[in-house]
């Protein structure tokens, strides 16, 4: 009964390359939310995808960032050109419904930039 | 606009002791509350909700009561085991949510034996 798989589960980029950090649902759940967790801070909301659609992406920053949820395979967000700043923990939660807060999340992705 | 304040970390109790972590808000309306844990190495769990003022959520031995008129959401538990040490979020989602939530910076807990 597997939860909210997220990999890696650390990723090291030197600045100026991409980082691709991948997050697969739990079983039966069709909509999957991205938070980043900078140091010392909460849980900001990234965006909020369904298969094929993003439904909310209001805290995605304007640039560099993309995230998408395709018809198979796992959800995928995206940064280009990372810089030191993009270091944080990436986390990805899941819900069978919308408006579902009952979200069970992955065990997150730590991104070094170096 | 909306947010969520918690109390300052870290929190080191002895195994058996009365904890309370406070939580308020600033919101549009009258949200549901939830409080979330993070065991070390792990994902956030939902841990307790309310839906609306007055209501009380509970599991696990926490509790913790919506209330309006001071705009809180306190999570206590009347007696912490070792294993209750974790990270502790408030959160609620704001206003025209379509699913995000608004969470506190998280309250870490310690128990000693």
């Amino acid at each position: 009964n597997a939860g909210v798989m997220q990999n890696p589960r650390h990723l090291v980029r030197r600045r100026g390359q991409e980082a691709r950090l991948r997050c697969s649902p739990m079983k039966g759940h069709s909509h999957v939310y991205w938070y980043r967790q900078l140091p010392e801070e909460g849980l900001k909301f990234m965006v909020y995808l369904q298969k094929e659609n993003i439904i909310d992406e209001s805290g995605m920053p304007k640039e560099r960032f993309s995230a998408e949820f395709p018809k198979e395979g796992p959800s995928i967000l995206r940064i280009q050109q990372v810089v030191r700043g993009d270091s944080a923990a990436y986390f990805c939660a899941s819900s069978p419904g919308a408006q579902n807060y009952g979200y069970t999340f992955g065990s997150g992705t730590r991104l070094t930039v170096v | 606009g909306d947010s969520v304040t918690q109390m300052e970390g870290p929190v080191t109790l002895s195994e058996e002791a009365f904890l309370t972590i406070n939580c308020t808000y600033t919101a549009t309306g009258y949200p549901s509350l939830f409080w979330y844990v993070q065991y070390p190495g792990e994902g956030l769990q939902l841990l307790l909700k309310a839906t609306k003022a007055d209501d009380k959520g509970s599991n696990k031995g926490f509790e913790a009561t919506y209330r309006k008129e001071t705009t809180s959401f306190h999570l206590e538990k009347g007696s912490v085991q070792v294993s209750d040490s974790a990270v502790y979020f408030c959160a609620f989602p704001p206003r025209g949510s379509q699913g995000n939530l608004i969470f506190g910076k998280g309250t870490k807990l310690s128990v000693k034996p």
